[in-house]
């Protein structure tokens, strides 16, 4: 696609369920990243992968929060047992390659625990 | 501490103005910096980055911003402001310990007024 896509755009849970949020980075981009977003403020770091590695993992908040890239490409955030502080802006951007270059981010996908 | 701030929540300028949105950061040895724009509805884009180099740095849509070490500031200007300019603003800077982890302001509200 022309631009990094993620799905669903909007997800409203259950405390206590669990969702997976997907992205579709732009074809040929070696990195990605996922970062959370709460409102009126700037994001902050989950996790980075290169290719199907994940490099980085630091910024989960907790063991609930799981992230994979099995084939290099596309991309799933999973939260377990969500909570309301869970309820965010999951924004995911990829890069062509050297991670300092210039990252294209999708819309986001604002999630909501009730 | 690693940190950037944004010290105003919003700017106002009226269309054809010259515009400036501040950002100050506290890092480790020499920063990555960089500008990202968000539009409603829109994911971030890149606007421009400064690695090394000139210390006026020039970004899409007519902006620029100045790095100065001294002060600590990479402020974003641009010389006419244009109603479509109108967004939120981040600026963001590599944590000195890692290669790719960007650590981001809270974002600044841009409103150009006709």
């Amino acid at each position: 696609g022309a631009g990094v896509s993620q799905s669903p755009r909007y997800k409203v849970a259950k405390r206590g369920q669990d969702v997976a949020l997907r992205c579709d980075p732009i074809s040929g981009h070696v990195s990605l990243f996922w970062y959370q977003q709460a409102l009126g403020q700037g994001p902050e770091f989950l996790t980075y992968f290169q290719n199907e590695a994940q490099l980085d993992k630091s910024g989960l908040p907790s063991d609930r929060f799981f992230a994979e890239r099995p084939e290099g490409s596309v991309s799933t955030l999973k939260i377990q047992r969500t909570q309301q502080e869970d309820s965010a802006v999951y924004l995911c951007a990829s890069s062509l390659t050297n991670p300092n270059t210039e990252a294209f981010f999708g819309q986001g996908t604002r999630l909501t625990v009730v | 501490a690693q940190s950037v701030a944004q010290p105003e929540d919003q700017v106002n300028v009226a269309e054809g103005n010259p515009l400036t949105v501040k950002c100050t950061y506290s890092v480790s040895g020499n920063p990555y910096l960089f500008w990202y724009v968000q539009y409603p509805n829109r994911g971030l884009q890149f606007l421009l980055k400064y690695i090394t180099g000139d210390n006026l740095v020039k970004g899409s849509y007519g902006f620029e911003a100045e790095f100065n070490k001294s002060q600590t500031s990479f402020h974003l200007k641009k010389p006419s402001a244009l109603v479509s300019d109108s967004a939120l603003y981040f600026c963001a800077v590599r944590d000195a310990g890692s290669n790719y982890q960007l650590i981001w302001g809270a974002g600044t509200k841009l409103i150009i007024k006709p």
